[in-house]
């Protein structure tokens, strides 16, 4: 019984393109992440989500677009692929976006690869 | 700001020895600290996390780390190494505003050999 899940888990894409990561969490939590780890497995915040409002924007382009249908989804859209955007992409949870101490439960990881 | 560093992007011990990853964190105010575990292909897990409670932290696998505030660190020890060990290791700090956004490491890959 998978917590936190992603779908696809790899993905193969053209430039240019547009594509969808799909990530959801049956933990019953308030909070939603997406991480992006490059190719040295540096990981870094994107967004993060909090009961379906945005409480987090990192600096990403505008073509990286999330969107949280309710509390257990958060997916992410990509507009106009570039070969810089190759890489794994991390979805995660928490029980709450109030308190610093809270463990983030993290997805399996979307490989996407751009050519 | 928060930050936190770790010294070495690779760690090589043989099976049966002691584990030690570093990481030293900067923050202007008591830290919320964690340890994750990346293995081969999957999302990252957490090992343990300091939240003040206690300095000695004990975590799963038999790892343990030990908040040290007057050297800003927070070292991950096992005391007898694994070939299950064989992951990447990330320090993370959460960051203590509004968004409580995790800042991780560049993590630490540890290398076990037989």
């Amino acid at each position: 019984d998978t917590a936190v899940s992603q779908t696809p888990k790899y993905l193969v894409t053209q430039m240019g393109n547009d594509k969808s990561i799909k990530c959801e969490q049956n933990l019953g939590h308030d909070t939603m992440y997406w991480y992006k780890q490059d190719s040295k497995k540096f990981l870094k915040i994107m967004f993060s989500y909090n009961n379906k409002e945005l409480i987090i924007n990192e600096t990403v382009p505008n073509r990286f677009s999330p969107k949280s249908p309710d509390k257990a989804h958060l997916n992410l859209h990509i507009n106009s692929l570039e070969l810089g955007d190759s890489a794994v992409y991390f979805c995660a949870s928490s029980p709450s976006g109030t308190s610093g101490d809270n463990e983030q439960f993290f997805g399996p990881g979307t490989r996407l690869t751009v050519l | 700001a928060q930050s936190v560093t770790q010294l070495g992007s690779h760690v090589s011990v043989s099976e049966g020895a002691l584990v030690l990853l570093r990481c030293n964190y900067s923050s202007s105010v008591p830290p919320y600290l964690f340890w994750y575990v990346q293995y081969p292909n999957q999302g990252l897990q957490l090992l343990l996390k300091y939240t003040s409670a206690a300095t000695l932290v004990k975590g799963i696998n038999g790892f343990e780390a030990e908040f040290k505030k007057s050297e800003t660190s927070f070292h991950l020890t096992k005391p007898s190494a694994h070939m299950s060990d064989a992951a990447e290791y990330f320090c993370a700090v959460s960051k203590m505003d509004s968004s409580y956004k995790l800042i991780f490491g560049s993590g630490t890959r540890l290398l076990v050999r037989p």
